[in-house]
């Protein structure tokens, strides 16, 4: 089966840098996707990473370590409208379909 | 931008019936998702399709629960004979060809099971 770990919540202040941490366990990795939540709604793409290294897209950037199964979400000049759930999600070889596993998500509060 | 839509937004049905979740994925999409998500709680894996066929399902997707491609543009979720457990957001998810390719989720619908 499948592991994945991140923080409940994090609080940060309007302009400032966040980082959300997640940690995964599978036997199989094949790719992990950031998604981003707003309360009530779908969650929208924001990043995936399959290799080690950082990807980054405008204010956005995703970290990943295989070795050790971390990644990171790193998310500059915070906004108001960035309060969401970041959802970290790992897709496994072993899984035929292509499906999705979720971490719980951590629930991001942006105070001006 | 193109996107999935999900029918209907809402739904309230009683304990034991029938429900019919919709979904029309993105068009050039071949790849289709079930997920569930109980408030409060992490989004979790039902089913996925390709090829007209299930490629992989969960063990939340037992035998009250179905899917279909009626049509070349729907996809439905059934589950028939609703429990008070079934209470959750269900989200549709759609991907193109490709393993880089991310899932593409609808709005959700909110079924309220009484």
């Amino acid at each position: 089966g499948q592991n994945i770990d991140q923080p409940t919540e994090m609080t940060a202040t309007e302009g400032a840098i966040v980082q959300i941490n997640c940690t995964y366990q599978t036997s199989g990795f094949n790719g992990l996707f950031w998604y981003q939540q707003h309360a009530g709604e779908a969650p929208t793409f924001l990043s995936y990473n399959v290799l080690d290294g950082l990807e980054e897209k405008g204010r956005f950037s995703s970290f990943l370590s295989r070795s050790k199964g971390y990644s990171y979400l790193l998310l500059k000049e915070l906004q108001m409208k960035d309060s969401a759930s970041y959802l970290c999600a790992v897709r496994d070889l072993n899984n035929a379909g292509n499906m999705l596993t979720f971490g719980g998500g951590t629930r991001l509060m942006v105070k001006p | 931008e193109p996107e999935v839509t999900q029918t209907p937004s809402h739904q309230v049905t009683q304990m034991g019936q029938e429900v019919i979740l919709r979904c029309v994925p993105i068009s050039n999409h071949l790849y289709f998702y079930w997920y569930r998500q109980i408030l409060g709680q992490k989004v979790e894996f039902l089913v996925s399709f390709y090829n007209n066929e299930i490629s992989e399902k969960s063990e939340i997707f037992d035998d009250q629960f179905s899917v279909e491609r009626p049509d070349g543009s729907n996809f439905t979720l059934k589950i028939r004979s609703t429990k008070l457990e079934d209470s959750a957001m269900y989200f549709c998810a759609s991907r193109e060809t490709g393993d880089n390719q991310p899932q593409h989720f609808g709005d959700g619908t909110r079924l309220s099971i009484l």
